[in-house]
């Protein structure tokens, strides 16, 4: 079983500051780990994600994210942020196993707001 | 390539009544998985086809149902609607079944009951 617990559901930044947004997870088995991005009346776009290899994974629009097995942690950082980021985040997990439990289990989701 | 599409984007149905929602997904894509989002509990997963077969299931009633088509499209049915499950569903697809295959997501369909 997995789960995904996601720190702060409202998250304010300044135009250009850091955005962190935090993500830790619980599974019985080596995780996969996503971070989704949703804007208002839309689906959810897959920002980055990490499988195997590479601890640091960089994805689309700047965002990054770094798994640390130590901490089970998986937070999504970007150096500046733009007004268009604003938006909901959510963090994901699903098991590596070959079993039929991989379904996606997202957490509660944070949403972005970014100050002129 | 297209992407993930839904039919209705936007229904409205009364307590009690069936609802059947549709999904098209990628060409080439075999899997379609189907989601509930809610404010109070955010999203949860419902069930996953593959090759007109149900591949993993969710923890909703029975009233939650679907099914695949020969050509991957699939819809999902939910009968004796009640309040709480005023949601959106969206639907995402993906070439194969299994955790490695990346999920694209529908824009979802926005289903009110009253």
């Amino acid at each position: 079983a997995q789960s995904v617990t996601q720190l702060g559901s409202h998250v304010s930044v300044s135009e250009g500051a850091l955005v962190l947004l935090r993500c830790n997870y619980s599974s019985s088995v080596p995780p996969y780990l996503f971070w989704y991005v949703q804007y208002p009346n839309q689906g959810l776009q897959l920002l980055l994600k990490y499988t195997t290899g590479a601890t640091l994974v960089k994805g689309i629009n700047g965002f990054e994210a770094e798994f640390k097995k130590s901490e089970t942690s998986f937070h999504l950082t970007k150096p500046s942020a733009h007004m268009s980021d604003a938006a909901e985040y959510f963090c994901a997990v699903r098991a590596n196993s070959g079993g039929s439990n991989y379904k996606l289990t997202f957490g509660k989701g944070t949403l972005l707001t970014v100050n002129p | 390539k297209a992407g993930v599409t839904q039919t209705p984007r936007y229904l409205i149905k009364t307590r009690g009544q069936q609802v059947t929602l549709s999904c098209s997904p990628i060409s080439g894509h075999r899997s379609v998985s189907w989601y509930q989002q809610t404010p109070g509990q955010g999203l949860q997963f419902l069930f996953e086809y593959f090759s007109e077969t149900q591949r993993n299931k969710g923890n909703f009633p029975g009233r939650f149902s679907g099914r695949q088509f020969s050509n991957s499209r699939s819809e999902m049915n939910v009968s004796t609607l009640e309040l709480g499950d005023s949601a959106l569903y969206l639907c995402a697809s993906s070439l194969g079944s299994g955790p490695t295959y990346e999920q694209y997501f529908g824009p979802g369909t926005r289903l009110t009951v009253t």
